[in-house]
């Protein structure tokens, strides 16, 4: 069966500070993949995703970057973070090949970020 | 262009009676419509779809959803509330194949009364 993996589950970090965020898929090869950031009280706000190994495609401009080196590990990152990118960070994925509107998407745990 | 509506931000019912979380969606095309929940602090786990099949859905924890073209509704039900329902409930909505091209509700809080 496919499992999906998020950490840290937590993290506090200074306003300024550089950021990384891992995701990685079990039990699937070449999954879609995908970040979402769930600020408090509101709903899910796709950052990235992924088709493939090296493909990134970014649904907003932001502070934030997203990298594929492998292909089940999709990373978050950012070189200097905001007090607006505090949030809920959840990575899903979907099953291989071309996109389909009936694709069920499967979440990881979330990363808590917190930005002071 | 497609869009998702929950109507309530909040519910709340009381353990025993019947749950009713409501979405409304627009779409020039046959949609498929996910429902979702979150547990505090935790990732969503899918608790139903609909896509083009039979328009009463049975998804998992006794909630299912109706799909109604008519009314372009697809509001979660469950007959008898339960204090582990208690979580926030995502309906989302996806036309195209577009791999981006996925929306999410607002959410709805779901509250249960002892």
């Amino acid at each position: 069966s496919q499992t999906i993996h998020q950490w840290p589950a937590t993290l506090v970090q200074p306003v300024g500070s550089p950021l990384s965020l891992e995701c990685t898929v079990e039990g699937t090869s070449n999954p879609n993949l995908y970040w979402y950031r769930q600020a408090a009280g509101r709903g899910l706000q796709l950052l990235f995703y992924s088709v493939g190994i090296g493909q990134i495609s970014s649904e907003v401009p932001q502070n934030l970057s997203a990298s594929r080196p492998q292909d089940r590990q999709f990373i978050l990152s950012s070189k200097k973070l905001l007090l607006s990118d505090s949030g809920f960070y959840l990575c899903a994925w979907t099953r291989p090949g071309l996109p389909s509107s009936t694709d069920t998407q499967y979440f990881g745990p979330g990363t808590r970020l917190t930005v002071l | 262009a497609q869009s998702v509506t929950q109507l309530d931000s909040h519910v709340s019912v009381s353990e025993g009676t019947p749950v009713l979380l409501r979405c409304n969606y627009s779409s020039s095309y046959s949609p498929s419509l996910f429902w979702y929940v979150q547990h505090p602090n935790k990732g969503l786990q899918l608790l139903l779809k609909y896509t083009s099949a039979a328009t009463l859905v049975k998804g998992i924890n006794g909630f299912e959803a109706e799909f109604k073209k008519s009314e372009t509704s697809f509001h979660l039900t469950k007959p008898s509330a339960h204090m582990s329902d208690a979580a926030e409930y995502f309906c989302v909505v996806r036309v195209y194949s577009s791999a981006s091209k996925i929306i999410f509700g607002s959410g709805t809080r779901l509250s249960i009364r002892p």
